[in-house]
C-alpha cells in the first residue's frame, strides 16, 4: 500500500491477555519505530529498526514488551501479561535512510484498551 | 535532555483567519530538527513542515511556515488562511541531529485547534 498500514485498529484485552500489534511499513523504507502515545499526550518512543536490526530499544517500558522485525519489513510489537497502564494508542512509523531523511511517515495506529 | 513546550492547550480560530500554534524547545546540541505533524480524529499523524537547525530561512509548506527563533528557542506554526479541515491536534517535535538514521523525535503534548465558521 501507498502509507504505513496497521492492525488491529482497535484491540481489546483483558488484565494478563498477550496481544500483537502488527506494523506494515511504506515500501523501501529502512527505517521503522514505534511510538506510545497516551490519551491526551503526544507520542512517546519504544523502538527503533533499522532493517531487521533493532537498534534502539529505550523506550520499552518493561520487559513485557517486546519487537520484532525479522525480515526487515513487517514489524510486530508484542505485549506480554497486559496491565491497564497499557492502554493507550501505538503507532508505528517509517522511514527511508538516504533521503536527506527528515520526515517520518506515520501509521493511524492501533489502540489497545486493557480492561 | 530534549523537551519540547506546547503551552497552548486549545485554539479556536476563525475561517479564513491565521493563527499561530506556540512551540519552544530545550536541546544542548547544536544540530537538531523540528518538525510540525498534524493529528486529525483519525488518528494518523501527518507530516506538516521541517526546520534544521542550521537552516537560515524560515520553513513554508503552503499555507503553513515556521517561525523559527533560534536564539529564544521557538518554532511557532504559522497556518494561513485556516479552513474547516484544519481542525485537528498539532504537535510539535525535535529530533537530536540532522539526518535521520535512527534519530527519534520527542513530542510536545499538543495544541486542539478549532477552526470556526
Amino acid at each position: 500500500g501507498a502509507g504505513v498500514s496497521q492492525s488491529p485498529r482497535y484491540k481489546v484485552a483483558k488484565r494478563g491477555q498477550d496481544v500483537a500489534l502488527r506494523c506494515d511499513p511504506i515500501s523501501g523504507h529502512v527505517s521503522l519505530f514505534w511510538y506510545q502515545q497516551a490519551l491526551g499526550q503526544g507520542p512517546e518512543f519504544l523502538t527503533y529498526f533499522q532493517n531487521e536490526a533493532q537498534l534502539d530499544k529505550s523506550g520499552l517500558p518493561s520487559d513485557r514488551f517486546f519487537a520484532e522485525r525479522p525480515e526487515g519489513s513487517v514489524s510486530t510489537l508484542k505485549i506480554q501479561r497486559t496491565q491497564q497502564e497499557d492502554s493507550a494508542v501505538y503507532l508505528c512509523a517509517s522511514s527511508l535512510k538516504r533521503e536527506p531523511d527528515r520526515v517520518l511517515f506515520f501509521g493511524s495506529g492501533t489502540q489497545l484498551s486493557v480492561l | 535532555a530534549q523537551k519540547i513546550t506546547q503551552t497552548q492547550p486549545g485554539m479556536f480560530v476563525q475561517e479564513k483567519e491565521a493563527v499561530t500554534l506556540d512551540c519552544t524547545y530545550d536541546t544542548s546540541d547544536q544540530s537538531y530538527g523540528l518538525f510540525w505533524y498534524k493529528q486529525p480524529s483519525s488518528g494518523e499523524m501527518i507530516f506538516l513542515i521541517y526546520q534544521g537547525s542550521y537552516d537560515e530561512q524560515n520553513a513554508t509548506e503552503g499555507r503553513y511556515s515556521l517561525n523559527f527563533q533560534k536564539a529564544r528557542k521557538s518554532a511557532n506554526l504559522v497556518i494561513s488562511a485556516s479552513q474547516l479541515g484544519d481542525s485537528a491536534m498539532y504537535f510539535c517535535a525535535m529530533r537530536e541531529g540532522l539526518t535521520g538514521g535512527g534519530n527519534k523525535l520527542t513530542f510536545g503534548t499538543g495544541t486542539q485547534l478549532k477552526v470556526e465558521l
